[in-house]
């Protein structure tokens, strides 16, 4: 079974600048996740959707940061402007489902650099 | 109070030894508890949950208080390949849950 597909795997950029993040999940894997991993810290959830449809995107900064999840399957992540302190590993997860004792298969993560 | 606290370490042990990390969790609705193993620059991965009763596999044992809201994870018969970071993630309770990860505890397993 394929796992969760991300890309690119690195992406250095300058300040202000854009950059999108790509994620496809584990086929048939309703709930879809995007995380941030700062160096030394754990993943930080910044919006998880079920199917299409948002769940929680309460840490999202949503000034510069926006996801969708148009056909309930792939998904995209962009930063427009980034900060210095984007500087980050993007983790992309899913799960069969949201409920409780879901477990979450991660994907190998987007490693960005902003300059 | 951060959602999840762990101590980050590192922990240096020798292989053999025995080593017990520990995590707290502020909300007491809490309903379900993980922990993650992640190696260096490479993604989490789920290492076992927690069951109220505590639950071991292998050299693993996990266990959770829920009046003390805290969880443990015990090693045994540490191996080299045991060292990584150590993530303790809860789920909230609600209507949409939410895995909230700690900051993770590195372990260092030597010779």
């Amino acid at each position: 079974e394929a796992g969760v597909a991300q890309s690119p795997r690195y992406k250095i950029i300058e300040k202000r600048q854009s950059v999108a993040f790509w994620c496809n999940p584990i086929s048939g894997h309703a709930t879809l996740y995007w995380y941030q991993q700062i160096l030394g810290q754990g993943p930080k959830l910044l919006i998880q959707f079920q199917n299409n449809g948002v769940v929680d995107d309460s840490q999202l900064p949503k000034d510069r940061f926006s996801a969708e999840r148009l056909k309930g399957v792939d998904s995209t992540l962009k930063i427009q402007p980034a900060k210095l302190e984007d500087s980050a590993v993007y983790l992309c997860a899913s799960s069969l489902w949201q409920g409780l004792a879901g477990e979450l298969f991660f994907g190998e993560g987007s490693r960005l650099t902003v300059l | 109070r951060k959602e999840v606290e762990q101590d980050p370490g590192p922990f240096n042990v020798p292989e053999g030894a025995t080593v017990a990390f520990n995590c707290t969790y502020s909300n007491s609705a809490s309903q379900s508890f993980f922990w993650y193993r992640q190696d260096c620059r490479k993604e989490p991965k789920l290492l076992m949950s927690v069951y109220s009763s505590g639950n071991e596999d292998g050299r693993f044992t996990a266990q959770l208080n829920r009046a003390s809201q805290y969880i443990s994870l015990l090693i045994r018969d540490s191996k080299l390949s045991d060292s990584a970071t150590y993530l303790c993630v809860v789920n909230s309770a609600g209507t949409a849950s939410k895995l909230t990860f700690g900051t993770g505890t590195r372990l260092q397993v030597t010779l």
